[in-house]
């Protein structure tokens, strides 16, 4: 059974920069069919797709964070990362990685990491 | 890009049958059959429940069925049973390699 783990500090300086990473187990992240996302949900708010990244490092991102966001990843490790700069408090949420079919839907979620930005 | 328009709550009684729009344009909804459809149970993940607008994942009851026309998916519960009570959120691919989601419907079981 596939599974992800979200990692990385969740309390954050406002200014500085949100760094997660998403472990993959019960499967390799080394696949032409599915592609690996980010995805985060504001307190009390829906959904927002962040960045999207293939393990030959192709990635797209979502245009309103494109200037923010790095998605990245490590195949050695089966890993992929997310970095976020210059937080403000409307970057508080909760952010998930899963795995993203080519027919755009997320299928695996990690159980969510809560992100604090606070001084 | 525009998040997906969803109503913000629906509700029905146990037994009966309710729908929930998603309105996006032809640059997701609309051009594409990417629409998907999650559920959210409160301080839970999302799950998968709908994904290319009318297909199901394996486990997923066939109470829960999905539909398009136009710019508009769909998604709608047969039979509610009170486990349905939950947040659902639509999802689409939009162009340029985008996706977005739909705001969020809260759905009441009476």
């Amino acid at each position: 059974q596939l599974q992800l783990q979200e990692s990385g500090p969740r309390l954050v300086k406002p200014s500085e920069t949100l760094s997660l990473t998403c472990t993959v187990s019960g499967g390799s992240i080394n696949s032409i069919i599915y592609s690996w996302g980010w995805i985060r949900q504001p307190p009390g708010k829906g959904l927002e797709w962040i960045a999207t990244i293939f393990y030959s490092g192709s990635s797209y991102y979502n245009p309103s964070l494109k200037s923010r966001v790095t998605i990245s990843v490590d195949t050695s490790k089966n890993q992929f990362s997310l970095q976020l700069s210059s937080l403000t408090a409307a970057d508080a949420a909760v952010y998930y990685c899963a795995r993203r079919s080519t027919a755009a839907y997320f299928d695996y979620w990690g159980q969510g990491a809560l992100v604090t930005v606070s001084s | 890009q525009s998040a997906l328009t969803q109503p913000p709550s629906a509700s029905g009684s146990p037994g009966q049958s309710v729908t929930i729009s998603c309105t996006g344009t032809s640059s997701d909804v609309g051009g594409y059959n990417y629409v998907s459809w999650y559920q959210q149970q409160p301080g839970k993940a999302p799950k998968l429940m709908i994904y290319e607008v009318t297909k199901r994942p394996s486990g997923v009851p066939d109470r829960f069925s999905g539909s398009k026309s136009g710019n508009t998916a769909s998604l709608t519960v047969s039979g509610l049973q009170a486990e349905d009570e939950a947040d659902y959120y639509c999802s689409s691919y939009a162009v340029n390699n985008n996706l977005v989601f739909g705001g969020g419907t809260k759905l009441t079981v009476l």
